[in-house]
């Protein structure tokens, strides 16, 4: 069965820091989320691509956070420089293209800012 | 605004049935989704709904959706112990809206 696949599976850095997520979605998959959640909360949206191109980064912190998925396949997640808030799950997640169809998560990266 | 709201926690017996109820206001959401959450682990897809369908079964799963009152629900047949697990709803308006999550336990 295809998954989405996600490295590291864990990640732990010290505050200022920089750190970065790394997504390959499902074969053919146009569209590419990445989630955040916070221990105890549901999963909320920081990016949408559409191919390579972004389709919603309105809630994506700028200031520090940036993403990419330069080739419209695998897409990196980067934050710069991790504050000790940042702490929580990092999703990603495919589909095949955008709208109301399956959307298939990765594991997930657990980050730990100390 | 978009926003969906679930209980927090639910107990169930073994064996007994369990039902998981969701609140959302989006009404021009044309899918609503289950997923199920186990510990450190991403997200399973359980079941969806469309908007104009009242009722889906899936084996042991069983969504209702009253469209009116904007309320979703989970019905899980014969509960195990596999089950325990976070149980969240969303909308989906191209992209996903999720709730807060219910964490089911399920008792020997």
């Amino acid at each position: 069965e295809a998954e989405v696949a996600q490295s590291p599976r864990y990640k732990i850095t010290e505050k200022s820091q920089a750190v970065a997520f790394w997504c390959d979605p499902i074969s053919g998959h146009a569209t590419l989320y990445w989630y955040r959640q916070i221990l105890g909360q549901g999963p909320e949206l920081l990016v949408q691509f559409q191919d390579e191109s972004v389709v919603d980064d309105s809630q994506l912190p700028k200031d520090r956070f940036s993403a990419e998925r330069l080739k419209g396949v695998d897409s990196t997640l980067k934050i710069q420089p991790a504050e000790l808030g940042d702490s929580a799950m990092y999703l990603c997640a495919s589909s095949p293209r955008t709208g109301n169809y399956g959307y298939t998560f990765g594991s997930g990266t657990r980050l730990t800012v100390v | 605004g978009e926003d969906v709201e679930q209980s927090l926690f639910l107990s169930v017996r073994e064996g007994d049935s369990s039902v998981i109820n969701c609140t959302y206001t989006d009404s021009s959401s044309t899918y609503l989704y289950w997923y199920k959450q186990e510990p450190g682990a991403g997200l399973q897809l359980l079941t969806y709904i469309f908007s104009n369908m009242d009722m889906k079964q899936d084996q042991r799963l069983t969504v209702l959706l009253n469209k009116k009152d904007k309320h979703l629900s989970l019905r899980i047949a014969d509960t195990q112990t596999g089950d325990s697990a976070i149980y969240f709803c969303a909308e989906s308006q191209g992209q996903l809206t999720f709730g807060s999550g219910t964490q089911l336990t399920v008792l020997p």
